[in-house]
């Protein structure tokens, strides 16, 4: 498609229930990257995918967190047992290559609002 | 200490106000700098790239000073449709990662 695509665009769901949020990047970009932002405040980085490189998943909070990538297009980020702390909206974005100082960047998706009830 | 840091804010200036934003970040082996632009609820997108010789986008200039590990967001001549979230976001190649700054609110009033 033409830009990042995000689904579900909304979820509620009930705490300790598992979700699953889907990212399909733009064609052709190798790098994938997940973020997470609560209400009003910044973005934190979760989990970040490049080509067959094994992910960065340093930033996922909790090992209720999970996240992988088929195919080198789409991702799906899994949060098992969910709280109530995970409402927020989980962003992914992608860039065509690996950052390296050349100025790509990175385009966000619209995002999936997570509401745990 | 914040890899990125930047000042919350919020600044509220006047239509036609030149306001500017600082940000420092930490990791000397940073590579690459830009300012995304957030909107209420909306996702980020990029304003512009920060390069070493400063650049110019209309009404808007970025600088980035590497020996003090700082970069800055100029806008001139502000309208009411600049008032947004601006986010200082640092690539750096040790860590593969793009770090968002917590952002600087602009409340551009008539």
């Amino acid at each position: 498609g033409a830009g990042v695509s995000q689904s579900p665009s909304n979820k509620v769901t009930e705490k300790g229930k598992d979700v699953e949020l889907r990212c399909d990047p733009i064609s052709g970009h190798t790098a994938l990257y997940w973020y997470r932002q609560s209400l009003g405040q910044g973005l934190e980085f979760l989990i970040y995918f490049q080509g067959n490189s094994a992910p960065d998943k340093s930033g996922l909070p909790s090992d209720r967190f999970s996240a992988e990538r088929t195919g080198g297009s789409v991702s799906t980020l899994t949060i098992q047992r969910t709280q109530q702390e995970d409402s927020a909206v989980y962003l992914c974005a992608s860039s065509s290559d690996k950052l390296s100082g050349s100025g790509n960047t990175i385009y966000f998706g619209e995002g999936s609002w997570l509401t745990v009830v | 200490r914040k890899e990125v840091e930047q000042d919350p804010g919020p600044f509220n200036v006047p239509e036609g106000a030149t306001v500017a934003f600082n940000c420092t970040y930490s990791n000397s082996a940073s590579q690459s700098f830009f300012w995304y632009r957030q909107d209420c609820r909306k996702e980020p997108k990029l304003l512009m790239s920060v390069y070493s010789s400063g650049n110019e986008d209309g009404r808007f200039t970025a600088q980035l000073n590497r020996a003090s590990q700082y970069i800055s967001l100029l806008i001139r001549d502000s309208k009411l449709s600049d008032s947004a979230t601006y986010l200082c976001v640092v690539f750096s190649s040790n860590t593969g990662k793009l770090i968002f700054g917590q952002g600087t609110t602009l409340q551009v009033k008539p």
